[in-house]
């Protein structure tokens, strides 16, 4: 079983639309999570980390349930700029980084 | 350009022969990184150092690969005997584990390798 899995999408959205990706994670002893974005051709980023009570940073809301094991990201009135690959990450013992596949966004005008 | 460096970005071989990458990570980043990423699929982690001790390697990297990173500071990763399956995106990162520690990763661009 893979250490995080993704939707890979694509998800096509209008501008200004609200879209939510989902991930999940197999081993409970995970301690870090993250959003990474990845533009075309280009390196991962980091988008945001994922706390347990829920984050947000401006348009974006991270929330993480540990129970359930699962991640989400929430990307309110969506811009054309935000279209990119969303990376799920987690962090276990504070070693190794397990990225899930990623999931497609592409924001329509 | 403070980040972290890669090279060469691409490198393109024949089956069968040796190629090596080498990474400079970030100058105060004790931990260093190397994934894999193929088209369609998020980077598959392959090794990571603290200092200059390799601490763990990932099943995906066999015996045809090798990693090093001697003085604590910069990284090569060679493939032996190149197969056109190795055909990939290899990324290294670096990131700190001293507080405050966001546990940020800082990707190269990667250096990408197509074996013909």
């Amino acid at each position: 079983r893979k250490e995080v899995e993704q939707d890979p999408g694509p998800f096509n959205v209008p501008e200004g639309a609200t879209v939510a990706f989902n991930c999940t994670y197999s081993n409970s002893a995970s301690q870090s999570f993250f959003w990474y974005r990845q533009d075309c051709r280009k390196e991962p980023k980091l988008l945001m980390s994922v706390y347990s009570s829920g984050n947000e940073d401006g348009r974006f809301t991270a929330q993480l349930n540990r129970a359930s094991q699962y991640i989400s990201l929430l990307i309110r009135d969506s811009k054309l700029s935000d279209s990119a690959t969303y990376l799920c990450v987690v962090n276990r013992l504070g070693n190794q980084f397990y990225f899930g596949t990623g999931t497609s966004l592409t924001v329509i005008p | 350009d403070t980040g972290v460096s890669q090279n060469p970005r691409h490198k393109i071989t024949k089956r069968g022969q040796n190629v090596t990458f080498r990474c400079d990570p970030i100058s105060e980043h004790n931990r260093l990184y190397w994934y894999r990423q193929t088209l369609g699929q998020g980077p598959e982690f392959l090794t990571y150092f603290q200092n200059e001790a390799q601490l763990e390697k990932s099943r995906l990297l066999s015996d045809r690969f090798s990693a090093e990173r001697p003085k604590g500071s910069f990284s090569t990763l060679e493939i032996q005997r190149t197969e056109q399956g190795d055909s990939a995106m290899y990324l290294c990162a670096s990131s700190v584990d001293r507080a405050p520690n966001t546990g940020e990763l800082f990707f190269g661009e990667g250096s990408r390798l197509t074996v013909l």
